[in-house]
């Protein structure tokens, strides 16, 4: 069974600039979660779909951050315009029977 | 305020030694409890969980956890660590009531292991 994949491992841009990030979660899993990790702090979440729908997005930052499902499968999220404070690592995870979670590698997002 | 505590920000060990690794949660009831493990370059691997049932879990890797609800931790062990073992360690909860699902992470360990 394939575990969670994010693509890119890494992205560089501009202030400025749009990003957007993928991530594949594991076949079968309907909740599909995602969490960053900014230099120096926690691990924070930003929120949860279950199959195409948005269940928490308490953890958004702003918006600037827009996240999608389409069609219950993989997930976009999109940076738009990026900040410098927006550098971090963007972790996505997935689960078929929460809580339990299962993490990809991560998305590593300079912005210069 | 519900929170998780991490008290060990960096620790260094020799391969070979034992290893502890301390978690303290404050939550009304006793969350879902997880330990993560985050090796350079690499995502973040699920080492062991606690549910429910007996206090001293399992996981991967060798290592192993206990439940102590007097102390409301959930601690990690490996009784001999190997220098494959030297990365980020995350304490993560759960809270049992309620509609979240999201983890809500420590602040980390990393782990040394000298040769």
């Amino acid at each position: 069974e394939a575990g969670v994949t994010q693509f890119p491992s890494h992205s560089v841009i501009e202030k400025g600039q749009t990003v957007t990030l993928r991530c594949d979660p594991i076949s079968g899993h309907d909740n599909l979660y995602w969490y960053r990790r900014v230099m120096g702090k926690e691990i924070k979440f930003l929120l949860h779909f279950v199959k195409e729908s948005k269940q928490d997005e308490s953890g958004m930052p702003n918006n600037r951050f827009l996240a999608e499902r389409t069609g219950g499968t993989y997930s976009t999220l999109k940076v738009q315009p990026a900040e410098l404070e927006d550098s971090g690592v963007y972790f996505c995870a997935s689960s078929r029977t929460p809580p339990t979670q299962y993490f990809g590698p991560g998305t590593r997002l300079t912005v210069l | 305020a519900q929170s998780v505590t991490q008290p060990d920000i960096h620790i260094t060990v020799s391969e070979g030694a034992s290893l502890e690794l301390r978690c303290n949660y404050s939550y009304g009831a006793t969350p879902y409890l997880f330990w993560y493990v985050q090796s350079p370059g690499q995502g973040l691997q699920l080492l062991l969980k606690y549910f429910s049932g007996d206090t001293l879990v399992q996981g991967i890797k060798g290592f192993e956890a206990e439940f102590k609800r007097s102390q409301s931790s959930f601690n990690l062990r490996k009784p001999s660590v190997h220098w494959s073992d030297a990365a980020e360690y995350f304490c993560a909860v759960v809270p049992l009531s309620g509609s979240a699902r999201q983890l809500t992470f420590g602040s980390g360990t990393q782990l040394t292991v000298l040769p």
